[in-house]
């Protein structure tokens, strides 16, 4: 119940295009579903977050959408850059107390924009 | 923001010994977090760090084969003991802090990449 699910494992987009990645989770108690990116050799970088009480959110050209009734979240990378080329990850956690920090990730997803 | 420093960034161990990770943050942090990245794979939490505690360990996780410290609110350590092969892998720092409005927001730092021949 733990579990977070992330498709698809890899992306090739060409650039100005639109990358979608999905996750999927099973644990309802789950209320944090942040995104990261990692670029090789480096450590994960928060990219955006979102939290079940809004169903989309915006930061740039990165948008998350959130479905709670099907328990599935989306990272949108309009206007995709050669530059955003990394790996990203999705994951969730929940709230109060000892749970706050305790991500449960999904697999990743290596994204390749071409030029 | 958060700022997160670990040291060694990297190194190639032999089996059988150990190996001491330390991590620094740039500010006081509640929350302190040890997580494990094998390669080709996604992060999986080893242990929650606490100040004035003994850490806490997830499942699969057990403190003679990573002890953990905490001595104050900005480092924390992590030993990875009496190392074999399959301990290869990243480990990560990790700390949450709270914006206003309460929401968090969860930091990792550049990891430590340990390779164990």
């Amino acid at each position: 119940q733990q579990q977070v699910k992330q498709s698809p494992q890899s992306l090739i987009v060409q650039k100005g295009g639109i990358s979608i990645i999905n996750c999927a989770y099973e644990n309802t108690a789950f209320d944090y579903f942040p995104w990261y990116q990692q670029f090789p050799g480096k450590g994960p970088a928060l990219l955006i977050a979102i939290r079940p009480d809004v169903s989309e959110k915006k930061e740039g050209r990165f948008t998350i959408s959130f479905n709670k009734s099907a328990k599935q979240f989306s990272l949108h990378i309009m206007d995709s850059q050669p530059g955003d080329s990394a790996t990203y990850f999705c994951a969730a956690s929940k709230a109060g107390g000892t749970s706050y920090g305790k991500l449960t990730f999904g697999q990743g997803t290596i994204l390749t924009v071409h030029p | 923001s958060a700022v997160i420093s670990q040291k060694p960034s990297r190194d190639i161990c032999q089996r059988g010994t150990s190996l001491t990770i330390q991590c620094q943050v740039d500010s006081q942090v509640t929350m302190m977090f040890w997580y494990r990245q094998q390669p080709g794979q996604s992060l999986t939490l080893i242990a929650t760090a606490n100040q004035g505690s003994e850490a806490t360990y997830e499942s699969g996780f057990v403190i003679d084969k990573f002890p953990i410290s905490r001595p104050n609110l900005t480092f924390s350590t992590l030993t990875v003991s009496n190392m074999s092969p399959e301990d290869s892998s990243i480990y990560l720092c990790s700390v949450v802090r709270w914006a206003g409005g309460g929401q968090e927001t969860q930091y990792f730092g550049p990891g430590t990449r340990l390779l164990v021949l």
